[in-house]
C-alpha cells in the first residue's frame, strides 16, 4: 500500500541555519504530495504542495520539488527562524486509493536563537 | 470566523463511558474527515464523508461511529471508551474529495481515558 517515510527527529538547528527534511514515498498511482506543518497546540496547516513530477511547491521560504525518479519530496529552507519550530508532516494523496491522504510520521524541528 | 471548529478541546473520562466530539466547518466544503493522532504524533485517517455520505472507513473499531447530519457537520461518537483511545482527534475538511484538495484542520480534541 501507499506509504510515506520521513527522517527521524527531533531536529535542532540554530537560527539562520539551512534546513532539509527528507521525505520519500511509495504509491501505486501518481500521487499529489504535500507538506503540512503543526505548530504547538494547533491543528495541521498546509505549507506547500506539488501535484505532478518536477513541480516545485514553495511558501514562506520553504521549498520542495516532486522527484518522481527518486520518489522524494524533500523540504528545504535556506535560513530558519525560531518561529519555524513545529512538527512537519510529509503526505501524499493517491487518486487510485480513494484520495486518502497518507501522512508520514512527522519530524519535530526546534530552532534555537 | 473559525474555519473548522471542534468541541470540546479537552475531554477526560473514565473507561467504559460513551462520549461524542463535534466538528463544524464554515468553509462551504463538501468533504470532512476524522483523524487520530497518537502520542508520537503519528496521524491516521479514520473516516471521510463527502456530502454526508461515508466514503472512507478505515479499520477502526465499531465502537467509533461518525455521523454527518449535514455537509457542515461531522460528529464522532465513541462507545465503551478504552485506555488506548487516548489521543488527539482532528477534524478536517476539504473543498471536495480529491487528490489536489488542501485539507483544513480543526484545533484538535485531546481525549484522555482514565
Amino acid at each position: 500500500g501507499d506509504s510515506v517515510t520521513q527522517m527521524e527527529g527531533p531536529v535542532t538547528l540554530s537560527e539562520e541555519a539551512f534546513l532539509t527534511i527528507n521525505c520519500t514515498y511509495t504509491a501505486t498511482g501518481y500521487p499529489s504530495l504535500f507538506w503540512y506543518v503543526q505548530y504547538p497546540g494547533e491543528g495541521l496547516q498546509l505549507l506547500l504542495k506539488a501535484t505532478k513530477a518536477d513541480d516545485k511547491g514553495s511558501n514562506k521560504g520553504f521549498e520542495a520539488t516532486y522527484r518522481k525518479e527518486t520518489t522524494s519530496f524533500h523540504l528545504e529552507k535556506g535560513s530558519v527562524q525560531v518561529s519555524d519550530s513545529a512538527v512537519y508532516f510529509c503526505a501524499l494523496s493517491d487518486p487510485t486509493s480513494y484520495d486518502k491522504v497518507i501522512f508520514g510520521p512527522g519530524t519535530s524541528l526546534s530552532v534555537i536563537p | 470566523d473559525t474555519a473548522v471548529s471542534q468541541t470540546p478541546k479537552y475531554l477526560v473520562t473514565q473507561m467504559g463511558n460513551d462520549k461524542s466530539i463535534k466538528c463544524e466547518q464554515n468553509l462551504g466544503h463538501d468533504t470532512m474527515y476524522w483523524y487520530k493522532q497518537d502520542s508520537k504524533k503519528f496521524l491516521k485517517i479514520m473516516f471521510s464523508y463527502n456530502n454526508k455520505e461515508l466514503i472512507i472507513n478505515e479499520t477502526v473499531p465499531n465502537r467509533f461511529s461518525p455521523k454527518s447530519p449535514d455537509k457542515a457537520h461531522l460528529n464522532l461518537h465513541i462507545n465503551s471508551l478504552e485506555l488506548g483511545d487516548s489521543a488527539v482527534y482532528f477534524c478536517a475538511s476539504s473543498l471536495a474529495a480529491g487528490a489536489y484538495n488542501e485539507q483544513f484542520f480543526g484545533p484538535g480534541t485531546r481525549l484522555t481515558v482514565l
